[in-house]
Formats: C-alpha cells, sequence, structure tokens
C-alpha cells in the first residue's frame, strides 16, 4: 500500500454528465498528479498540482479540471463526459515539484461512460 | 512513448531464469527515467530509477541500462518469480518540464512455472 487513496474505485456515468473523482495524497506529499490509462496504454498525464495551483497540464481539453486543498487532497472534475473517456484514472503524490522524488500512485478510479 | 492499442507487447520466461524488457523513449531532453511495475487492479509501482548522467543502476534482483545515444532503456530482472508477472511501463522525465511522467507503452511479462 502506498498511502494514495483514490475514492470512488469504480464508477458508471452516462454520456454528457459530469463526474468528480477523488484523490487523498500520501502524508507529508503537496504535489499531486492525474493520469488517464485507457484498457492497454500507459497512463497519460492530464495535469499536477502544487500547493493548490496547476503547475503543468498535459495535452487534454478544459473540461478536464481539479482541483487541490490546502491539505493537499485533490479533485479531478471531467464535464461532458465522452464515450472515450473511459479508463482508469491515477492520483500520484510526491513531496515537492523540484528534483525527482518517488511518486506513489494509487490504486485508481475505474470510469466507464455509457 | 508510443502506444501500441491494445496489443502490448508480451515477454513470457520460465521461473528462475532473467528477463529483460526493452523501452525506447522519445525525448533526448528527458534526464530521468523510472521503470514501474502494474499488476491487474493496481496502481503503477516504483521499481528503479536512473538518471541521464548514468548508464547502469542496479537493485534488488533488478538493474537497469540507459543507452542515450539511441535513446533506449531496459529493465534486466534476475531470477524472475511468478509475482514478477505484470505490466511493466517505463517513464521519463523531460527537463524544465513540470517533472512529469511521460509513459511508454509496457510490456506485459507472464512467468511461466
Amino acid at each position: 500500500e502506498t498511502g494514495v487513496t483514490q475514492s470512488p474505485t469504480h464508477l458508471i456515468k452516462t454520456r454528457g454528465q459530469q463526474v468528480t473523482l477523488r484523490c487523498s495524497s500520501q502524508s507529508g506529499h503537496n504535489t499531486v498528479s492525474w493520469y488517464q490509462q485507457a484498457l492497454g496504454q500507459g497512463p497519460q498525464f492530464i495535469f499536477q498540482y502544487y500547493r493548490e495551483e496547476e503547475n503543468g497540464r498535459g495535452n487534454f481539453p478544459p473540461r478536464f479540471s481539479g482541483l487541490q486543498f490546502p491539505n493537499y487532497s485533490s479533485e479531478l472534475n471531467v464535464n461532458a463526459l465522452e464515450l472515450d473517456d473511459s479508463a482508469l484514472y491515477l492520483c500520484a503524490s510526491k513531496a515537492g515539484v523540484e528534483g525527482d522524488t518517488e511518486a506513489f500512485f494509487g490504486q485508481g478510479t475505474r470510469l466507464t461512460v455509457v | 512513448g508510443e502506444n501500441v492499442g491494445l496489443h502490448l507487447p508480451t515477454l513470457s520466461v520460465q521461473e528462475g531464469d532473467n528477463s529483460i524488457i526493452n523501452c525506447a523513449y522519445s525525448n533526448s531532453a528527458s534526464d530521468y527515467f523510472i521503470w514501474y511495475k502494474q499488476e491487474s487492479g493496481k496502481g503503477p509501482q516504483f521499481i528503479i530509477d536512473i538518471r541521464s548522467n548514468m548508464d547502469k543502476r542496479q537493485g534488488q534482483r533488478v538493474t537497469v541500462l540507459l543507452n542515450k545515444t539511441v535513446k533506449h532503456l531496459s529493465l534486466q530482472i534476475a531470477a524472475t518469480q511468478p509475482g514478477d508477472s505484470a505490466v511493466y511501463f517505463c517513464a521519463e522525465v523531460t527537463s524544465g518540464s513540470a517533472r512529469q511522467l511521460t509513459f511508454g507503452s509496457g510490456t506485459q511479462l507472464t512467468v511461466l512455472p
């Protein structure tokens, strides 16, 4: 166990709906990143939050948004869900953004859009 | 890394043999590399890392080799065990970025009894 927890573990939504996924970072970690992993592929970087501000974003449309809270937990929000949004959504936390420290992943949220 | 769609490269090895998993990375400006193991239903788990100023690093039963000339990484697992069966990803971190991970497409390792 990494100490990074995500909720819910599984979720089914209808196309056009909105979804919020949650992540609690490991104790002492102030940086949270979100990744989308389609079936049979590697995780793709969505964005990263450091001390409640977004400090990096991948090639995802604006309907993917996020928040980080003072306790460093984070949310990923996806609006206007599309069928292709079906994937495993992974959260990773680490301590700081300077230098390279190990990022710890949660078990993911499996989102199915029907 | 390149996506290979729904068909992951696969590697099958006999229990006790050594495994070598290869990865081609995409960005010559990447300066930090990590290997992750992902078991079914779980998130990626850190195995070993290497910085671009090194060409080899060893851990417990694992060795990572880096060839910057051809942008190639390999992960060697000694005395492969059934618990090593998983999908293995290499990831690169590019200098000047938010230090996010860019993952390769992964290799499915199956350990045969």
